[in-house]
C-alpha cells in the first residue's frame, strides 16, 4: 500500500460543476495535510492546508479531513477552465520523521 | 518577496556526464528540500536541510548524488555520473522550519534530460 494514494484521473467536469478529489493515507498519526495544484510544466503551489477533522473553506475550495477513516478530500465549487491542473495531496508523515509525502496527483479537466 | 530560485531551468546532458543544480531559498527560510519528480508522479524527497545540516538524506542515492548547503542558504545538488533514468524534474523547496505544519514553497524546477 502506498503511503498516500490518489486516483490519477483524469477527472472531467463541466464548467460550473463541483469537482471532488479524494486522498487516502496510511499513517494513522499524521497531523498535517496539504493540497497543492500543479499546472503542466510548472511547480506545485499550495492551495489548502488542513490540520483538524472537519471542513475548511477558502473561496471556491473546501478541504475535508477525516482522521478516523484516514482520508482527506478537496472540493472545487463552480469549476472553471483555469482549474484544469493536477492536484497533489501531501501528508506530513509523523512515522517518517515529519516527511511531506505526496500522492501521485489527480488530473482535473474542466470543460467549457 | 522573491520566491525560490533555481538554475538552470533546463539541462540536456549525455549519460555518464556530471550535472549540478543550484537553489536559492526564500530569505529567512531555514529548511531547504530537494525533490525529484518523474512524469505523472508526485514529488519525492531526496534530502532535507535544517540550516546547513542534512537531517534527512535517506532517499538520496549516495553512490551518484551529492548535495551541500555550506552556509545554510544556497544549496547545490550534483549527479555524477548521470544515468538515463535520472531524467526528471528536480524541485527545490523551502520553508520557515521543518516541524511539519509549515508551508513548503517550491521553485520552478530544473528539467533534466539525459541522452
Amino acid at each position: 500500500q502506498k503511503e498516500v494514494e490518489q486516483n490519477s484521473g483524469p477527472l472531467s467536469v463541466p464548467e460550473g460543476a463541483i469537482a471532488s478529489l479524494n486522498c487516502t493515507y496510511s499513517d494513522r498519526v499524521s497531523q498535517s495535510f496539504f493540497w497543492y495544484r500543479q499546472y503542466s510544466g510548472k511547480s506545485p503551489e499550495l492551495i489548502m492546508s488542513i490540520y483538524s477533522n472537519g471542513d475548511k473553506e477558502d473561496g471556491r475550495f473546501t478541504a475535508q479531513l477525516n482522521k478516523a477513516s484516514q482520508y482527506v478530500s478537496l472540493l472545487i465549487r463552480d469549476s472553471q477552465p483555469s482549474d484544469s491542473a493536477t492536484y497533489l495531496c501531501a501528508v506530513n508523515l509523523k512515522a517518517a520523521g515529519n516527511k511531506l509525502t505526496f500522492g501521485g496527483g489527480t488530473r482535473v479537466l474542466v470543460k467549457p | 518577496e522573491a520566491g525560490v530560485v533555481q538554475s538552470p531551468r533546463y539541462k540536456i546532458i549525455e549519460k555518464k556526464q556530471p550535472v549540478a543544480f543550484w537553489c536559492n531559498p526564500i530569505s529567512g527560510h531555514n529548511t531547504l528540500y530537494w525533490y525529484l519528480q518523474n512524469l505523472g508522479q508526485g514529488p519525492e524527497l531526496l534530502i532535507r536541510y535544517e540550516n546547513e545540516e542534512a537531517v534527512d538524506d535517506s532517499q538520496l542515492p549516495k553512490d551518484r548524488f551529492s548535495a551541500e548547503r555550506l552556509k545554510g542558504v544556497d544549496s547545490t545538488l550534483k549527479i555524477q555520473p548521470a544515468e538515463l533514468g535520472d531524467s526528471a524534474v528536480y524541485l527545490c523547496a523551502s520553508s520557515t522550519n521543518g516541524q511539519g505544519q509549515e508551508t513548503q514553497y517550491f521553485g520552478p524546477g530544473t528539467r533534466l534530460l539525459v541522452l
